[in-house]
């Protein structure tokens, strides 16, 4: 069964450091999604995308953040000035298609720390 | 805006008794509603949505619009089912949601020998 591939599995940063975060989407699939859970807490929703372009964001994807999908399998997420409470796993999620409520397939995540 | 609750945080049963994780959820138009459930070690996986009304490793839940409810339930827990388990939802209010999830805290399920 095709999965989404996340890397790093682990990724140590300085604060202050910019971070790129990747994920292989499902083949065929069109929506593209980011979460993150910090420590103890929810799992949120960040962004999703579509077509090229960011279709929704939350409060917490401010201008630190930028996601694209560079090449046809791709989707990367930048967290450009890392701060300490940016310090979470971060998952990837794809969609086949919105219409037919088809569920989301995640990745087995990112655990980000911020030194 | 969408909210869910998972009340209970932690639930421990033993091997044979029946299991119920509860879930609650605030949305102003249609939701949809899953259940995912995440192993030690592994990624988020979906156990069942409301939509096809099925049974998943014999777990079940059913939407229940007028207690804002999804509660997840199994007759008979096994000690494989030890797991947190998180309720979502997905709202389509107008068609505008591109499917953006909201997750309850989730509720961690052990199962007892």
């Amino acid at each position: 069964e095709p999965e989404v591939t996340q890397t790093p599995s682990h990724q140590v940063t300085q604060m202050g450091q910019e971070v790129i975060l990747r994920c292989v989407p499902i083949s065929n699939h069109l929506y593209f999604y980011w979460y993150r859970q910090i420590l103890g807490q929810k799992v949120e929703f960040l962004v999703s995308f579509y077509n090229n372009e960011i279709s929704e964001k939350s409060e917490i994807f401010d201008d630190q953040f930028s996601v694209e999908r560079p090449d046809g399998s791709n989707f990367t997420l930048k967290i450009r000035s890392t701060k300490l409470e940016d310090s979470a796993m971060y998952f990837c999620a794809s969609r086949r298609d919105r219409w037919d409520n088809q569920p989301q397939h995640f990745g087995d995540g990112t655990r980000l720390s911020i030194l | 805006a969408q909210r869910v609750t998972q009340p209970e945080k932690l639930l421990s049963v033993f091997k044979g008794a029946p299991v119920e994780l509860k879930c609650n959820y605030s949305y102003s138009g249609s939701p949809e509603l899953f259940w995912y459930v995440q192993y030690s070690r592994q990624r988020l996986q979906l156990l069942l949505r409301h939509i096809s009304r099925e049974s998943i490793k014999g777990f079940t839940a059913d939407l229940n619009k007028g207690e804002t409810s999804f509660h997840l339930k199994k007759p008979f827990a096994q000690e494989e089912d030890s797991a947190m388990y998180y309720c979502a939802l997905t709202g389509y209010a107008g068609g505008t949601s591109y499917g953006k999830l909201t997750f309850g805290q989730g509720t961690i399920l052990t199962v007892h020998p």
